[in-house]
């Protein structure tokens, strides 16, 4: 198993140019995630999905888009990039919890920079 | 809100020394709590969670935690740090929102010195 992969590892955009990042598990997990890393701030969270066909919105959603249109894919978009959105991007996964077995499983990241 | 406290950004240790990562919690009700690792350029890998049962909870890489709901503490410790094990170091709570979100702390540096 690949586990969660993300696609691209890293990407320099400039200013209003849009990207979309692609994350793939194969653990048929329901959950999935999409978090930014900033130094000294620890993982914030931008959007979930809980399902195929459903996104919600996590603590720092502004200037991010999502869809999650397969159970194993989860994209995030970037419509008009800002340099505030220079980041690591990581991509998890989690499986709904019967067994309880509540970890996420995260993905190697994306390094963005935005000029 | 349920939210976790990693009081320092970074700890220094000597190799073969103990290794102390300390996480303090915010919850209400019973918490579901997490370690996570981070090595360079990396992302995180699951170290050990804390559902219910043992205050005591075993790991992968040799870590363990203690789990203290006096305290609301859930320290990681190492009995003897390897340089290996310098890397960044993340505690994470369950939120009580539901959908296995979870809340983490802002990191913690280790540095293991040879």
């Amino acid at each position: 198993n690949a586990g969660v992969t993300q696609t691209p590892k890293f990407r320099v955009l400039k200013t209003g140019q849009s990207m979309t990042l692609l994350c793939a598990q194969d653990m048929n997990h329901e959950y999935m995630y999409w978090y930014r890393q900033d130094p000294g701030m620890g993982l914030r969270l931008i959007h979930y999905s809980v399902g195929e066909g459903t996104t919600a919105k996590g603590e720092v959603p502004d200037g991010y888009n999502v869809s999650r249109l397969k159970k194993q894919n989860f994209l995030l978009g970037l419509e008009s990039a800002a340099p505030s959105q220079t980041s690591v991007y990581f991509c998890a996964s989690t499986s709904r919890g019967r067994s309880g077995s509540y970890e996420q499983y995260f993905g190697p990241g994306t390094r963005l920079t935005v000029t | 809100a349920q939210s976790v406290a990693q009081p320092e950004d970074q700890v220094n240790v000597a190799e073969g020394n103990p290794l102390t990562v300390k996480c303090t919690y915010s919850v209400s009700g019973n918490p579901y709590l997490f370690w996570y690792v981070q090595y360079p350029n990396r992302g995180l890998q699951f170290l050990l969670k804390y559902i219910t049962g043992d205050n005591l909870v075993k790991g992968s890489y040799g870590f363990e935690a203690e789990f203290n709901k006096s305290q609301t503490s859930f320290h990681l410790k190492k009995p003897s740090a390897l340089v290996s094990d310098s890397a960044l170091y993340f505690c994470a709570v369950r939120d009580i929102r539901g959908n296995n979100r979870l809340a983490f702390g802002k990191g913690n540096q280790v540095v293991v010195i040879p």
